[in-house]
């Protein structure tokens, strides 16, 4: 079984330029998951969908960033403008829709360097 | 404020003893608990879980540890491997299953010597 894809995997900008980065989740997988997580910190959550459905973006900076997921798979987060304080990975993660024990599926990550 | 804690950023344990990671959580809402591992470069990989019904559960040489009254939890290896050498992130969630906002803390080095 494939697993969750993402790219780039690296990305270096300047402070005030945009970045989009994509994820493609393990196929059948209703929900996804965008996260953040700072050097020396665990992953934070910024957006769920179910599929293309938004079910929590309470942590999602909505000034600058934006998610979207327009058929229920694939999905794209987007930077804009960005700032020296994004500088961080951003994990794409999926699960099995539905109640229960489901665990979280993780891909490698997009290293985003801010300067 | 963090919901969730590992209050040791590194662990160092030689090859075929007993690794214990600790974690601790300060919201009595949590009643599901994960561990994930992750290795350099790549994403957190699913280790064990647990539900607040339980206060035990074990997988092979993982065993999870949860000790509500306390608001802790522990992961124990044994016995401890080199490949087991990773960072380990302790995870909480509410409503009873990984769906929703899994809380993370900060992650725990742990290194098996040979």
């Amino acid at each position: 079984e494939a697993g969750v894809a993402q790219s780039p995997r690296y990305k270096i900008i300047e402070k005030r330029q945009s970045v989009a980065f994509w994820c493609n989740p393990i196929s059948g997988h209703a929900t996804l998951y965008w996260y953040q997580q700072i050097l020396g910190q665990g992953p934070k959550l910024l957006i769920q969908f179910q599929n293309n459905g938004v079910v929590d973006d309470s942590q999602l900076p909505k000034d600058r960033f934006s998610a979207e997921r327009l058929k229920g798979v694939d999905s794209t987060l987007k930077i804009q403008p960005a700032k020296l304080e994004d500088s961080a990975v951003y994990l794409c993660a999926s699960s099995t829709q539905g109640p229960g024990e489901g665990e979280q599926y993780f891909g490698p990550g997009t290293r985003l360097t801010v300067t | 404020d963090q919901q969730v804690k590992q209050n040791s950023p590194s662990l160092s344990v030689q090859e075929g003893r007993i690794s214990i990671l600790n974690c601790d959580y300060t919201n009595s809402m949590f009643d599901y608990f994960l561990w994930y591992k992750k290795y350099p470069a790549e994403g957190p990989t699913f280790l064990i879980s647990i539900s607040s019904i339980k206060d035990k559960n074990e997988d092979g040489r993982f065993t999870v540890f949860l000790n509500k009254s306390a608001k802790h939890l522990s992961l124990h290896i044994v016995p401890s491997q080199p490949g087991d050498s990773a960072v380990y992130f302790c995870a909480a969630s509410e409503g009873g299953g990984s769906q929703g906002n899994l809380i993370f803390g900060k992650g725990t080095k742990l290194s098996v010597k040979p």
